[in-house]
Parts: C-alpha cells; sequence; structure tokens
C-alpha cells in the first residue's frame, strides 16, 4: 500500500534561514504526491502538488518540492523562511483506493527569530 | 467563495450522547472525506463517499455513522461517542481527476471532547 514517512517530528529554523522538510514514500509506479500546510487552528492548505512532469514542482508561498524516484523522497524546500510559516507539514500520496490520500505524520515547523 | 463548512467547530459532549458534525461544500465535489488527527499520528480517514448514496469505510472507522443523501452534505455521526473519540476531525471534498486522484479542500476542522 502507499504510504509516506516524514522522518522529521519537530524542525526548528532561524528567520531568513533556508527549509527543507524530508518525505520518502512507498509505491511500485509513479506516485501522486502533495504537500499540505496546517497553521494554527486553522484547516489543510495545498501547497503543491506533483502527478507527473518536471520533478521540480513549484507550490504557493515560495515552496517547491523536487520528486527523487532513486530516493523515493519528494522533499520540500523553501530558501528563506518567513515567521509566518511555523505550522504543521504534510506529505500525502495518493491510496490504493483511489481518491483518498495517506498521509505521513507530519512535521511541525518552528521558526525562531 | 468555494469552500468546505463545519459545523460546530468546537463540542464538549459526554459518553453516550448521540451526536452528528455536519460538513457541507459549495464546489460540487463528487469525493467527500472524513478524517481524524490525532497527535502524532497524522490524519487518518473515517469513511468516504465517492458520489451521493456511495459510502466506504476508511482505515478507522469503528464508531463512526456517514451518509451522502445530497452532493453537498457529508455529516458524521457518533450513534454513542466515547473518550477514545476526543480529536480534531476534518472534512475534505475533491473533484477526481483523470488519474482519480485530486486535490482535497479541507474544512476548518471540528474540535470534539467526550467526557
Amino acid at each position: 500500500a502507499q504510504s509516506v514517512t516524514q522522518p522529521d517530528i519537530h524542525i526548528t529554523v532561524s528567520e531568513g534561514a533556508s527549509l527543507e522538510l524530508r518525505c520518502n514514500y512507498s509505491y511500485g509506479a509513479t506516485p501522486y504526491l502533495f504537500w499540505y500546510v496546517q497553521s494554527p487552528g486553522q484547516g489543510l492548505q495545498l501547497l503543491l502538488k506533483y502527478f507527473s512532469g518536471d520533478t521540480l514542482v513549484q507550490g504557493i508561498k515560495g515552496f517547491e518540492a523536487e520528486f527523487k524516484r532513486s530516493q523515493s523522497s519528494f522533499n520540500l524546500r523553501k530558501p528563506s523562511v518567513h515567521w509566518s510559516d511555523a505550522a504543521e507539514y504534510f506529505c500525502a500520496v495518493g491510496a490504493d483506493s483511489g481518491y483518498a490520500l495517506n498521509f505521513g505524520k507530519g512535521t511541525s515547523l518552528l521558526v525562531t527569530p | 467563495e468555494a469552500q468546505v463548512t463545519q459545523n460546530p467547530r468546537y463540542l464538549i459532549t459526554v459518553t453516550g450522547k448521540k451526536l452528528t458534525v455536519t460538513c457541507s461544500q459549495n464546489m460540487n465535489h463528487e469525493y467527500m472525506s472524513w478524517y481524524r488527527q490525532d497527535p502524532g499520528l497524522g490524519l487518518r480517514q473515517i469513511y468516504y463517499s465517492m458520489n451521493v448514496e456511495v459510502t466506504d469505510k476508511g482505515d478507522v472507522p469503528e464508531g463512526y455513522k456517514v451518509s451522502r443523501k445530497e452532493k453537498r452534505n457529508f455529516p458524521l455521526i457518533l450513534e454513542s461517542p466515547s473518550p477514545n473519540q476526543t480529536s480534531l476531525y476534518f472534512c475534505a471534498s475533491s473533484q477526481p481527476g483523470l488519474a482519480g486522484y485530486n486535490e482535497q479542500f479541507f474544512g476548518p476542522g471540528t474540535r470534539l471532547t467526550v467526557l
């Protein structure tokens, strides 16, 4: 079954520093991959998605992610983090059942001044 | 504005008292789903619906019921809530693309506490 692993439960970065959040997926064929962000007290918002084509995907809020089949990874990056980026980030993959998504357990990002 | 709405946003109840959390979307999406979010466990799917009158179990369906009588609404029913159902609940909807999977739009969440 398709699944994702987010190895980092918590990450702390300084404002202005670069960010990389890791996501590893398990799936035999080409996966459908998503990154969502959950700000405190809010629902989930889609940052970006990968279905096929260019392996470097641009998203909202200055985020990008790179699909690497050889490493089974879909890491999220941002060159310069802002304090407003502090949130919970979820990686997700399309599930076997079709339509549904399997979510990772999330990475909590703390941004320090 | 395209959105998914949930009510109530916060609910405190007691064990065994039936409750319903409503979910409505205005995007004419075919697919709707309920998730629960618990610390350290991420989001787990409870039930989903691929269209009106078509529902199916997700990963953690025990203790929950759903119905899909109208395309826009997908209520979550807890017939006899128990403390282990204390959680943050999200409703989501999407319009499947050619490959099936597509972006899911999430509601703001319902925080449920069962005493």
